[in-house]
């Protein structure tokens, strides 16, 4: 079975643009969350997705948005960037609705110059 | 209360011996706590899990204990091998919630 992929895998954009990342669970999962992971803050809760819906949201502006399709796929957006934003951004997916077991993919390193 | 507490931050250990990563909560909410492991450039790997109706749960050369009173939960990694250099996440979460509050990692070394 293969495990959750996240593209790109790298990515570098310049302060003021925008960039979408994108994640595919396991075969078979339905929920998908979103976890920014930096030095200074460590791994920090962004949002997770259900059948297409947002169940819960970190503590991040409004600048962070996301998304969930039909297929379970899911996508994050981030407008306006900023320096901060850099980090790894980690897509975790779990089989049902608020299923405590996630499976980590391997993240997008976004860089912001 | 969302915290989770992770310590030491950095942890080295002979080859063979007992490495033990310490973590606690806040939040009596909390029902679920894993522990994840990540090398550089990956994506963090589920290691072993553990509820709180349970004191301790072994996997292989992994352990975790929990104190419920005390609101403490270790990981005990036995016969450490270099294999085993990475870093190490505590979490935590509570019933029905997917999202995860994290510790601030342990950076684990192997000397061989």
């Amino acid at each position: 079975k293969a495990g959750v992929t996240q593209t790109p895998r790298y990515l570098i954009k310049t302060r003021g643009q925008q960039v979408t990342l994108s994640c595919s669970p396991i075969s078979g999962h339905r929920s998908v969350s979103w976890y920014q992971q930096t030095p200074g803050q460590g791994l920090q809760f962004l949002f997770e997705y259900f059948s297409e819906t947002q169940r819960n949201k970190g503590n991040f502006p409004g600048r962070f948005s996301g998304r969930q399709f039909s297929n379970s796929r899911s996508e994050m957006n981030v407008s306006t960037l900023e320096l901060g934003d850099s980090a790894l951004y980690l897509c975790a997916s779990g089989r049902l609705a608020g299923s405590n077991e996630q499976f980590f993919g391997p993240g997008t390193r976004l860089t912001v110059l | 209360q969302q915290q989770v507490k992770q310590s030491p931050q950095s942890l080295i250990v002979q080859k063979g011996g007992i490495s033990i990563i310490n973590c606690a909560y806040e939040n009596t909410a909390f029902d679920y706590f894993p522990w994840y492991q990540q090398f550089p450039g990956k994506g963090p790997a589920l290691l072993i899990a553990i509820r709180p109706d349970v004191s301790e749960k072994k996997e292989g050369r992994f352990t975790i204990s929990f104190n419920k009173s005390a609101k403490q939960f270790s990981l005990h990694i036995m016969d450490s091998q270099p294999g085993d250099s990475a870093t190490y996440f505590c979490a935590a979460s509570g019933q029905g919630a997917q999202k995860l509050v994290f510790g601030q990692g342990t950076r684990l070394t192997i000397n061989p």
